[in-house]
């Protein structure tokens, strides 16, 4: 069964460093999401992005935020300069066009820590 | 704003014991409706969904939700759990351009 997959499982990193977390969708899947969960918090939407551009961002996904998709498979969101805050699990999802409402699929998720 | 509430933040079962968690949404347009399960180590698993049609939906592993419309609600039931369906249980709703919108989310244990 096709799935969605991200790396890396776990990232350190520095404040203020730049990080990328990397997802790769289900194959023919058009439609691509990031969310992420800081402990003990809902998950919260960060952005969603379709036909090569952002269609909807939420008020988390500031000017430190971007996502691309810079070949066929992959998905990534780049935090330019990390802080403390930005600690959280992160989860990519894709989801494929349909008649009805499009079922998300879920990556395993990066466990991104801001030391 | 739209929003998702689960009422339990942990729900502690015996096998065999009937479970109902809770989900409570806002949110004035057609609603589409979702549980999730995360089991421990695991990624965000889709249990079941609601889009139209019959209230009462059945899920994977034996898990059933049933739409009630005029109380906003979106209950999971199990009628005898077991202690692999030990998780983290999210109810989310589709909002504008596709996004989720997920509740707190319950962790359940169940005890063998």
């Amino acid at each position: 069964e096709p799935e969605v997959t991200q790396t890396p499982s776990h990232q350190v990193t520095q404040m203020g460093q730049e990080v990328i977390l990397r997802c790769v969708p289900i194959s023919n899947h058009l439609y691509f999401y990031w969310y992420r969960q800081i402990l003990g918090q809902k998950v919260e939407f960060l952005v969603s992005f379709y036909n090569n551009e952002i269609s909807e961002k939420s008020e988390i996904f500031d000017d430190q935020f971007s996502v691309e998709r810079p070949d066929g498979s992959n998905f990534t969101l780049k935090i330019r300069s990390t802080k403390l805050e930005d600690s959280a699990m992160y989860f990519c999802a894709s989801s494929a066009p349909g008649t009805g409402p499009y079922e998300q699929y879920f990556g395993p998720g990066t466990r991104l820590t801001v030391t | 704003a739209q929003s998702v509430s689960q009422h339990n933040h942990h729900v502690i079962l015996s096998e065999a014991a009937s479970l109902e968690l809770g989900c409570n949404y806002s949110y004035g347009g057609t609603v589409n409706l979702f549980w999730y399960v995360q089991y421990p180590g695991q990624h965000l698993q889709l249990l079941l969904k609601y889009f139209s049609g019959d209230p009462l939906v059945k899920g994977i592993k034996g898990f059933e939700a049933e739409f009630i419309k005029s109380k906003f609600s979106f209950n999971l039931r199990k009628p005898s759990v077991q202690w692999s369906d030990t998780a983290e249980y999210f109810c989310a709703v589709r909002g504008q351009g596709g996004k989720l919108i997920f509740g707190q989310g319950t962790e359940l244990s169940v005890k063998p």
